[in-house]
């Protein structure tokens, strides 16, 4: 069935430190796929999103390629900053269904 | 654009009374609502699905009686939440989403506590 799984956290990290979570989805056909962020005590926000293969989703540093031959969708930013200390959920839609990850904490030292 | 609030944004109840929580897409019209249900450092629960107009649908072992849905407007969903039990305690956060389009937009989220 339609499913995603993502790196377990947390993911610890020091100021300006080249962050990764890998993602990677099985579905059928071409979904749609998103990176969602939360921070504490929040709502999801839409980070990225990717629709089609090859297509690379970006915002605030935060990149990530669609792969349709490895189902991924892996998170990557160059420098991280203690601000984006948060929980980040991969998912994709197919329809009108959105199936997620279980998340992956990240936590960034000064 | 495409901002979903939610109200309240936490509230405390006893046990046994009934607590209702507004979704609002306040920039667009939202064809579809989304209800989800997250427990502490865990990932979202997709409870049900509305539609303007017609009746919610369900995920497998929701109760429906007990978690009651209205999609009255393209802009407001309720969900409410009947006869509160201290299990019931949890993060309850919807979103909206334009036909067609393949992105939600989240609301902040409302936190019940049953006591």
């Amino acid at each position: 069935g339609n499913s995603v799984t993502q790196m377990e956290g947390p993911v610890t990290l020091s100021e300006e430190a080249f962050l990764t979570i890998n993602c990677t989805y099985t579905a059928t056909g071409y979904p749609s796929l998103f990176w969602y962020v939360q921070y504490p005590g929040e709502g999801l926000q839409l980070l990225l999103k990717a629709t089609k293969a090859d297509d690379k989703g970006s915002n605030k540093g935060f990149e990530a390629t669609y792969r349709k031959e490895t189902t991924s969708f892996h998170l990557e930013k160059g420098s991280v900053q203690v601000s984006d200390s948060a929980v980040y959920f991969c998912s994709f839609t197919r329809g009108n269904m959105l199936t997620f990850g279980g998340g992956t904490r990240l936590m960034v030292k000064p | 654009g495409a901002v979903v609030s939610q109200h309240p944004s936490w509230v405390i109840c006893k046990s046994g009374t009934s607590v209702k929580i507004e979704c609002r897409s306040l920039d667009f019209q939202a064809t579809t609502m989304f209800w989800y249900r997250q427990f502490p450092k865990q990932s979202l629960m997709l409870m049900a699905t509305s539609n303007e107009g017609s009746k919610a649908t369900y995920e497998q072992g929701v109760e429906k009686d007990k978690f009651l849905i209205n999609h009255a407007s393209l802009t407001l969903s309720t969900l409410t939440v009947t006869s509160a039990h201290p299990e019931d305690s949890s993060f309850y956060i919807c979103s909206a989403r334009v036909r067609l389009a393949a992105e939600q937009f989240f609301g902040p989220g409302t936190r019940l506590t049953v006591l």
